[in-house]
């Protein structure tokens, strides 16, 4: 079964903390989706990842391949990076190549 | 700009009323993809569309239509609405369906069926 896990559920920080969120998935993937959710609901992607690391300012993600798990990683956290983070699989077994399956989110609060 | 919309943003309706949630997107992207999303749940795919013509389902289709009769489109149809169909919805689209590429996401639709 194609599944996506996430931890932590929720995750409270104090301004400044390194942060990781952690996304495992079942079987192999072609792609893992790194998506923001901030509060009032619309979401954005912030990485694509098929394999290595990307980085984009503060966030960087990685992914590793073997060990089916990617992660995200926050430094310098701000409160602004309060929102709900959320991973996604492209599953290349077991299902139609144009689905998307979703981990339950990470909620992140950053206090100042 | 480049961008997903969808109308109507918010929607009240009643069991049975038919309602169609419009998503059009500016981008010429190929792929289109219309997801639910619920508390405990997340986010669950209902359809998708590699392009013009061509969609399968999601993980959640059942009580849902969708058709894709031009490139930039992608109607989400509730012919019988009930309340387990109250909601947000949220469409996206990527330029490919073929490889993956970044997900483009709209505004959402917040649905309430009583």
């Amino acid at each position: 079964k194609n599944e996506v896990e996430q931890s932590p559920q929720n995750l409270t920080a104090q301004e400044g903390e390194f942060i990781t969120i952690n996304c495992s998935y079942s079987v192999g993937i072609s792609a893992l989706h790194w998506l923001q959710q901030h509060p009032g609901g619309g979401i954005v992607s912030l990485f694509m990842l098929s394999s290595g690391k990307k980085k984009h300012g503060r966030l960087i993600a990685t992914i590793n391949i073997q060990e089916k798990h990617s992660s995200l990683h926050i430094t310098a956290s701000h409160p602004r990076d309060s929102a709900v983070y959320i991973c996604a699989a492209r599953f290349t077994e077991g299902t139609s190549y144009g689905k998307l399956t979703f981990g339950q989110g990470t909620i992140l609060t950053v206090h100042p | 700009e480049a961008q997903v919309t969808q109308n109507p943003r918010y929607l009240i309706t009643v069991t049975g009323k038919k309602l169609t949630v419009t998503c059009s997107q500016n981008m010429n992207h190929e792929y289109m993809s219309w997801y639910r999303q619920d508390p405990g749940l997340g986010l669950r795919q209902i359809y998708y569309s590699m392009n013009v013509e061509v969609t399968d389902k999601g993980d959640v289709p059942e009580g849902y239509k969708v058709s894709r009769k031009e490139k930039r489109n992608f109607p989400l149809i509730l012919e019988s609405p009930s309340p387990n169909q109250t909601s947000l919805y949220f469409c996206a689209s990527s330029l490919s369906g073929l490889a993956s590429y970044e997900q483009y996401f709209g505004p959402g639709t917040r649905l309430t069926v009583t």
